[in-house]
Formats: structure tokens, C-alpha cells, sequence
């Protein structure tokens, strides 16, 4: 079975700094791979996935960008944070029939 | 636009009642659909990925029925217990889905008081 990294847990960054969180992933090959945000008081929302190295897809418009430097590894970056881009992140691989396996997240503060 | 909605927002309940929540998704290309368990400062857990019209599948006291023809699923807990409180989210998957993506309904928040 697979096991997801994501670092850090827990970030707190001025606004108008630049963000780059990791995720890795353990025990397949070639997995799609996913970056959900959910912001306060709302839900889970897709932001990027990727189906293979360097394959981006962007789901909303967004101040983050995705890359997939290698097959098990997934980064979502900013250059400059906003106060909007609060929230708690999400990596997950897909599975049979697409089952969504969630890494620990990163609940990001930007103050 | 595809919607996936969830009724009730949240639900407040007494120990041992028994609940159920709806997720209602659009009933054409029907591909998935998976309920998730998510727990305050916790990830979600997958609970039931359903494929089937007229799927039934229980774990433990939690049982979900799929309705793939008009479009609905619902998730029953029976006996309510403390430790049930948690967000209960259904996404529906489209079949022919480039990157197999999610579509998430807002959530279902139960809180179980003892």
C-alpha cells in the first residue's frame, strides 16, 4: 500500500512571501496525483493534478502553481502569498476506481 | 457544471440515535461514487467507494446505498456513537475523467453528543 509525505504540518507566512510545499509518495509507480485546499468554513476544493512527470492540469485560477519534478513527487508553489491562500492542503493518490488516499496535510497560515 | 450536493450542512444528534445524510450528483456518465470520513486535524479516510446501482455496503454501523438512475446515495449511521463526529464528504466521478478527478460535495458535519 502506498504512504504519502507532505512537509511541513504547519506554516505561518507574510503575506507576499513565496510557498513550497512538498508531497512524496511511497509504494507505486506512475500514480496520479492530486493538491486539495480547503479554506475555513468551506470544502475540499481540487486545485492541480497531475497524470505523470511534468504534466500539470490547473483546476481554478488561481496565485499557486503545481510541478512534478519526478513520478513520485508533487510541488505546489506561490511567488508571492496572499492572505486568501490560507488553508489546509491536501496531497492524495488515486487508487481503484480513482479512491482518493490523503497525505497528513499542511494547514498554511498567512498572515 | 457538475454538482455534487449534500444535505444537512450538520447535524447534531444524541448518543445512540441513528442518522443518514444525502449526496445527490448527476445520474448520466456515472462512473464512482466514494464516501470519505474526515476528522477534525485529521485527513479523510475513504468509508465506501460505490460502482453498482443499488449498491449496498456496511462497515460496521455504517451502511450507504447507491442510487447510479436518479442520482443519490445515502450514508446511515446506526447508534450514533461519540466517536462518529466528523465531516462526512461524497465525491462523484465522471466516467471518461481525464486524470480521474473528484468532484466533492460541501460535507455533512455530524456532531454525536454523549
Amino acid at each position: 500500500s502506498q504512504t504519502i509525505h507532505q512537509w511541513p504540518a504547519t506554516l505561518v507566512q507574510p503575506v507576499g512571501s513565496p510557498l513550497s510545499l512538498e508531497c512524496t509518495v511511497e509504494g507505486t509507480s506512475n500514480p496520479n496525483l492530486y493538491w486539495y485546499r480547503q479554506a475555513a468554513g468551506r470544502g475540499l476544493q481540487l486545485l492541480f493534478y497531475s497524470v505523470g512527470i511534468g504534466q500539470i492540469s490547473s483546476e481554478v485560477p488561481q496565485n499557486l502553481s503545481a510541478s512534478r519534478p519526478q513520478d513520485r513527487q508533487f510541488i505546489l508553489s506561490s511567488k508571492k502569498l496572499l492572505l486568501s491562500d490560507s488553508g489546509f492542503y491536501l496531497c492524495a493518490v488515486a487508487g481503484g476506481y480513482n479512491e482518493q488516499f490523503f497525505g497528513p496535510g499542511t494547514r498554511l497560515t498567512v498572515l | 457544471i457538475l454538482n455534487v450536493e449534500q444535505s444537512p450542512q450538520s447535524l447534531h444528534v444524541q448518543e445512540g440515535d441513528s442518522t443518514n445524510f444525502t449526496c445527490s450528483f448527476p445520474s448520466s456518465n456515472f462512473y464512482a461514487l466514494h464516501w470519505y470520513r474526515w476528522e477534525t486535524a485529521k485527513s479523510p479516510e475513504a468509508l465506501f467507494v460505490m460502482t453498482l446501482n443499488g449498491d449496498e455496503k456496511k462497515k460496521g454501523r455504517i451502511s450507504a446505498t447507491l442510487n447510479t438512475k436518479e442520482g443519490y446515495s445515502y450514508l446511515y449511521i446506526k447508534g450514533s456513537q461519540p466517536e462518529d463526529s466528523a465531516t462526512y464528504l461524497c465525491a462523484f466521478i465522471r466516467i471518461y475523467n481525464q486524470g480521474g478527478k473528484l468532484i466533492f460535495g460541501q460535507g455533512t458535519e455530524l456532531s454525536v453528543k454523549p
